[in-house]
């Protein structure tokens, strides 16, 4: 089955500082790649997805890389926000990775 | 549009018992997979239905087992609980298998065993 491996598991940074998570994977058939963000008392929601087609997809402040190659995807939050304080998930093919709880200093 | 709901929000059960949890998916969805989250194993996947059939399986003991009904709803059941399964369990669905696509969770089932 998928291995999803995430780093780094906690991350601080100060606001309107850039923050990026890094997820690797081991199955070289897979072909998309989520994130989530999950607040407390509450499940994760999807903030942004990219295919295997694609080599980066950007939303607003937040963005994905991929790299099928190395089988590697990264998010990437510039401008962070109070709100952005929160765990973020990665995950491919039903498996997800530990998690990163991204703390962001006013 | 309504998101995923998932009922009971918190449950307390002995070891022993046995529990039930339902979960109601966005209208249209036809996929509904749970995951069981902890602290210390994170998110978990446990099985998948699509169309009342289980698609997927995790890797989880015969003691936890789930269906899915004509309009879609799910639950999931969990026999002789142990202490282990205290966890976050949760809710997902989708319009297709679950693998490729996008999830949209409920916000889940808190559940203590005691």
């Amino acid at each position: 089955g998928e291995n999803v491996e995430q780093h780094p598991s906690t991350l601080s940074v100060q606001e309107g500082d850039s923050a990026v998570i890094k997820c690797t994977y081991s199955d070289s058939a897979s072909n998309y790649f989520p994130w989530y963000k999950q607040e407390l008392g509450k499940g994760p929601q999807l903030i942004i997805d990219i295919r295997s087609n694609v080599g980066e997809k950007k939303d607003q402040r937040i963005a994905v890389t991929l790299n099928k190659t190395a089988k590697h995807f990264s998010l990437h939050i510039t401008e962070t926000q109070p709100e952005d304080s929160a765990v973020y998930f990665c995950a491919s093919k039903l498996s997800f990775g530990a998690g990163t709880t991204v703390t962001v200093r006013a | 549009k309504a998101g995923v709901t998932q009922t009971p929000r918190y449950l307390i059960k002995t070891r022993g018992q046995q529990v039930t949890l339902s979960c109601s998916p966005i209208s249209g969805h036809r996929s509904v997979s749970w995951y069981q989250q902890t602290p210390g194993q994170g998110l978990q996947f446990l099985f998948e239905y699509f169309s009342e059939t289980q698609r997927n399986k995790g890797n989880f003991p015969g003691r936890f087992s789930g269906r899915q009904f004509s309009n879609s709803r799910s639950e999931m059941n969990v026999s002789t609980l142990e202490l282990g399964d205290s966890a976050l369990y949760l809710c997902a669905s989708s319009l297709e298998f679950s693998a490729n696509e996008k999830l949209f969770f409920g916000s889940g089932t808190q559940l203590s065993v005691l």
